[in-house]
């Protein structure tokens, strides 16, 4: 089993919806991470959190350390929104754990 | 605004050949690293530097795989011989650690490797 699991692993949208990525991670630790790569193979990232929440622009990420799982959110989503969402985690160093991906694309 | 740079983007080989890549972090970053990313999974750290130092590189094939940051600001990553499987993108990172606390990776756009 992955430390750091995502769902879903695709996910397909109409122009508009809201969407919702969750991460669910196993071991203890001190950061969240959520990253965006788009398919040049580019990663950006979108948020690093250690609790509550974070908001920047149409994206909001939220983490329940107690339940050790995280959504991230994009409310009016875009087909530029297309991308492979990363959740990853880092412990007490900076070594960060991925998981999968989940592969979004919004249809117009 | 301040970018990671990699270089090449591209690269196709033949196995057993040997490959380089570079990586120029951006300034004043001192936690340099390097992970590789097979297709359709998430990265994996081959090999961390704080400076010129090496503290992590547990997961790096080291009969295969050597990383260096002499001057502790750019940083190599070099396979030899390369392999069918090493084929993958291989995405270098790096943050500006302050004391204990952690800082955002900034990545650069990687380098798409093809072993033939």
């Amino acid at each position: 089993k992955n430390e750091v699991e995502q769902s879903p692993q695709n996910l397909t949208a109409q122009e508009g919806e809201f969407i919702t990525i969750n991460c669910s991670y196993s071991v203890g630790i001190s950061a969240l991470h959520w990253l965006q790569q788009h398919p040049g193979g580019g990663i950006v990232s979108l948020f690093m959190l250690s609790s509550g929440k974070k908001k920047h622009g149409r994206l909001i990420a939220t983490i329940n350390i107690q339940e050790k799982h995280s959504s991230l959110h994009i409310t009016a989503s875009h087909p530029r929104d297309s991308a492979v969402y990363i959740c990853a985690v880092s412990g007490n160093t900076d070594k960060l754990i991925f998981g999968t991906g989940t592969r979004l694309q919004v249809f117009p | 605004e301040a970018e990671v740079a990699q270089s090449p983007r591209y690269k196709i080989t033949e196995k057993s050949q040997a490959v380089a890549f570079w990586c120029d972090p951006i300034s004043g970053h001192a936690t340099l690293y390097w992970y590789r990313q097979i297709l359709g999974q998430g990265p994996e750290l081959l090999v961390q530097f704080q400076d010129e130092s090496v503290v992590d590189d547990s997961q790096l094939p080291k009969d295969r795989f050597s990383a260096e940051r002499l001057k502790g600001v750019d940083s190599t990553l070099k396979i030899q011989p390369a392999e069918l499987g090493d084929s993958a993108m291989y995405l270098c990172a790096s943050s500006h650690r302050q004391g204990e606390l952690l800082e955002t990776q900034y990545f650069g756009p990687g380098t798409r490797l093809l072993v033939l």
